[in-house]
């Protein structure tokens, strides 16, 4: 079956560390994003990427960073320059032409240690 | 920009009790608007979508919401609900910029369903 696979499911960081989460699809979608959730704040966007070898900032990038080698992986480093990366991870995949909305990973969750 | 509004931050209902969770969106243009559910620890689940055409949309598990366009909303709607539907519920408007898809989600409203 097609899908998205995040992991690990969950991590943790000591301070200071970089991280990076890992985001696989087979669905064969050509845009994939990142987004934070915290309690009470939705889902906020960290990064997209539309094409292999692209991507865009979103709305809180900073700490963080991508790369778009293949089609099918997202990774996402959080670097020790994000001073709050305890939240919960998800990844996300779209057909960018079309009205299919979004479909995602069962998340990562990072706890600071 | 688009933004979303869940006023509600958190509903208990009874099981077998119908439900309502409210959405407001802003947005310049004919909205896509998504409502997407999230049991805890998990990734979001798509219920259902609205491009154009009939303003009462049905999605999974009985859901069905209705766009409002002189309301600026897009509630969600079951008649019965079930204990199996505690989650949180998320809506969604999707703008178009420079080929990207991009989704501004709500804050979302989280149901409990008690006996």
């Amino acid at each position: 079956d097609g899908g998205i696979t995040q992991s690990p499911k969950y991590l943790f960081r000591k301070e200071g560390q970089n991280v990076t989460l890992s985001c696989e699809q087979n669905l064969n979608h050509d845009a994939m994003y990142w987004y934070r959730q915290d309690p009470g704040q939705g889902l906020r966007l960290i990064y997209y990427s539309q094409i292999v070898n692209d991507f865009q900032k979103g709305d809180i990038a900073e700490g963080y960073s991508v790369s778009r080698e293949k089609k099918e992986s997202f990774p996402l480093t959080v670097t020790s320059a994000q001073k709050n990366p305890t939240a919960f991870y998800l990844c996300a995949t779209s057909r960018p032409s079309t009205n299919y909305g979004y479909t995602f990973g069962s998340g990562t969750r990072l706890t600071v240690v | 920009a688009q933004s979303v509004t869940q006023p509600d931050i958190h509903i208990t209902v009874s099981e077998g009790a119908s439900l309502e969770l409210r959405c407001n969106y802003s947005y310049g243009a004919t909205p896509y608007l998504f409502w997407y559910v999230q049991s805890p620890g998990q990734g979001l689940q798509l219920l259902l979508k609205y491009f154009s055409g009939d303003t009462l949309v049905q999605g999974i598990k009985g859901f069905e919401a209705e766009f409002k366009r002189s309301q600026s909303s897009f509630n969600l709607r079951k008649p019965s609900v079930h204990w199996s539907d505690a989650a949180e519920y998320f809506c969604a408007v999707v703008a178009y910029s420079g080929g990207y898809q991009k989704v501004t989600f709500g804050t979302g409203t989280k149901l409990q369903v008690i006996p």
